[in-house]
């Protein structure tokens, strides 16, 4: 089973933030925490990993708080195209595979 | 920027056939994976291969189902006799492992219908 628990679904309004929270209490010391997100059905697509420190790429920020158990992916401006399922995983120990869950449906709102 | 490139984007076969899905990983990567998405259900894990060699699978990938990299660009998974529960998208990933991560990119996927 995934490591992490998400919201099912949120709205965001256009040009707004999206803020999409993830549950990560059982997270241990080295483990990753990575975002993908899923349009319709194409592959994932990589949007930001980090471990301890908050990070920002091009695409988004992930904050993630001081004990780990918890992060948030921020989109800053929010599109129509971001609408997509958004996963937020954790890889368990020893292993590279990648345990999806059922993630949180963003729908970007006009 | 290079993606991983899959192909055929979709196939149909019959029941008890064998297929074969293809996978270019980004080249300079050394970890391959193979995951599977029944309609409406989770992306699941099947496989994970380094050095010429299964690193990892899933207790989907059965004795029906064999990976190989038969030159250096391609990366192909074989479904022996296909059932129809094995109708899904089929992706390939790709990732270059460090430091204990491994940050895997995704193909577009093969659409794979078995009839």
């Amino acid at each position: 089973d995934a490591k992490t628990t998400q919201p099912p679904s949120m709205d965001c309004a256009e040009g707004r933030a999206a803020n999409l929270p993830c549950n990560h209490s059982t997270i241990s010391g080295n483990e990753y925490v990575y975002w993908y997100r899923q349009i319709h059905s194409q592959g994932p697509q990589y949007i930001i990993h980090g471990l301890k420190n908050n990070e920002t790429n091009e695409m988004a920020s992930l904050i993630i708080t001081e004990d780990r158990k918890s992060s948030t992916l921020i989109l800053p401006h929010a599109t129509l195209r971001d609408t997509a399922v958004y996963y937020c995983i954790v890889t368990p120990p020893g292993t590279y595979k990648y345990i999806f869950g059922t993630g949180t449906r963003l729908k970007v709102l006009a | 920027e290079p993606e991983v490139t899959q192909t055929p984007s979709h196939q149909v076969t019959q029941m008890g056939q064998e297929v074969i899905l293809r996978c270019v990983p980004i080249s300079n990567h050394l970890y391959f994976y193979w995951y599977r998405q029944i309609l409406g259900q989770k992306v699941e894990f099947l496989v994970s291969f380094y050095n010429n060699e299964i690193s990892e699978k899933s207790e989907i990938f059965d004795d029906q189902f064999s990976v190989e990299r038969p030159d250096g660009s391609n990366f192909t998974l074989k479904i022996r006799s296909t059932k129809l529960e094995d109708s899904a998208m089929y992706f390939c990933a790709s990732g270059v492992q460090g430091f204990g991560t491994d940050t895997q990119y995704f193909g577009p996927g093969t659409r794979l219908t078995v009839l």
